[in-house]
C-alpha cells in the first residue's frame, strides 16, 4: 500500500493570503493524485486530480503541482469559504487518503 | 445531475450484520465504477469497496475483505455494501462514490453522496 503524508496538520492564514499544502507518496504515484476540501458534516469535494486538472466548477484560485512523490495545493488568495480540512489521494495503486491539513483563520 | 442517496446505518453490535444501500439518480451504476468509502471520526477517508463498471472486477480493501461484499441492483439503480462480523473498528461514515469517468474505471472519486453513519458498539 502506498502511503500519503500531509504537511502541515494545520495551517493559520488570514483572508486573502497564499496558502500552501502539501503531500507526500510513499513511492512515485505519477500524476495520479488528487485534492480534496471538507467542510464539517459535508462529504469531501474532488478539488483536483491528475495533479494539477481542476475539477468542475473549482474556482481559479485553486491549483494543484508535482509528480511522482512531491505534490502540493496551492490557494492563491484565500477566501472564508476556503477555511476547511483538505485531504490529498494517491490512486495509481489501490487509493489511499492522507490524514488532511486543518486551514483555519488566524 | 448526479445524486448519491445513502441509507441503512446504525448502531450495531459487534459481530453482527449490516447493509447499506445508495440509490443514484442523474445517471446509471452500470456505466460507472461505484465505489464505498468511509471515514472514521477525527481520521482521513478510507476506501473500503469497489464495483467496476461492468461488474467484472469487485475490490476490497484488507481491513474489509472476506467481511464485506459491493454489489448493485441496474433495476433500482442501487449499490449496496453488505458488512458482516462487524468490529468496533468499523464505526465510520460510510459514503457511496461514483467515478470521474463513464465506462472506464479512472480511480478519480468525484461524486460523494451525503453519508450513513455506522457505529459498532456493545
Amino acid at each position: 500500500e502506498i502511503a500519503v503524508t500531509q504537511s502541515p496538520a494545520a495551517l493559520s492564514v488570514s483572508p486573502g493570503d497564499r496558502a500552501s499544502l502539501s503531500c507526500r507518496a510513499s513511492q512515485s504515484v505519477g500524476n495520479y493524485f488528487a485534492w480534496f476540501q471538507q467542510k464539517p458534516g459535508q462529504p469531501p469535494r474532488l478539488l483536483i486530480y491528475s495533479a494539477s486538472t481542476r475539477a468542475t466548477g473549482v474556482p481559479a484560485r485553486f491549483s494543484g503541482s508535482g509528480s511522482g512523490t512531491e505534490f502540493t495545493l496551492t490557494i492563491s488568495s484565500l477566501q472564508s469559504e476556503d477555511f476547511a480540512v483538505y485531504y490529498c489521494q494517491q490512486y495509481k495503486m489501490w487509493p489511499t487518503f492522507g490524514q488532511g491539513t486543518k486551514v483555519d483563520m488566524k | 445531475q448526479v445524486h448519491l442517496e445513502e441509507s441503512g446505518g446504525g448502531v450495531v453490535q459487534p459481530g453482527t450484520s449490516l447493509r447499506v444501500s445508495c440509490v443514484a439518480s442523474g445517471f446509471t451504476v452500470n456505466r460507472y465504477t461505484m465505489s464505498w468509502v468511509r471515514q472514521a471520526p477525527g481520521k482521513g477517508p478510507e476506501l473500503v469497496a469497489v464495483i467496476l463498471y461492468d461488474e467484472s472486477k469487485k475490490f476490497y480493501a484488507d481491513s474489509v475483505k472476506d467481511r464485506f461484499t459491493i454489489s448493485r441492483d441496474i433495476s433500482q439503480n442501487t449499490v449496496f455494501l453488505h458488512m458482516t462480523s462487524l468490529r468496533t473498528e468499523d464505526t465510520a461514515v460510510y459514503y457511496c462514490v461514483r467515478d470521474r469517468e463513464e465506462g472506464y474505471a479512472s480511480g478519480v472519486t468525484a461524486y460523494w453522496g451525503q453519508g450513513t453513519l455506522v457505529i459498532v458498539s456493545s
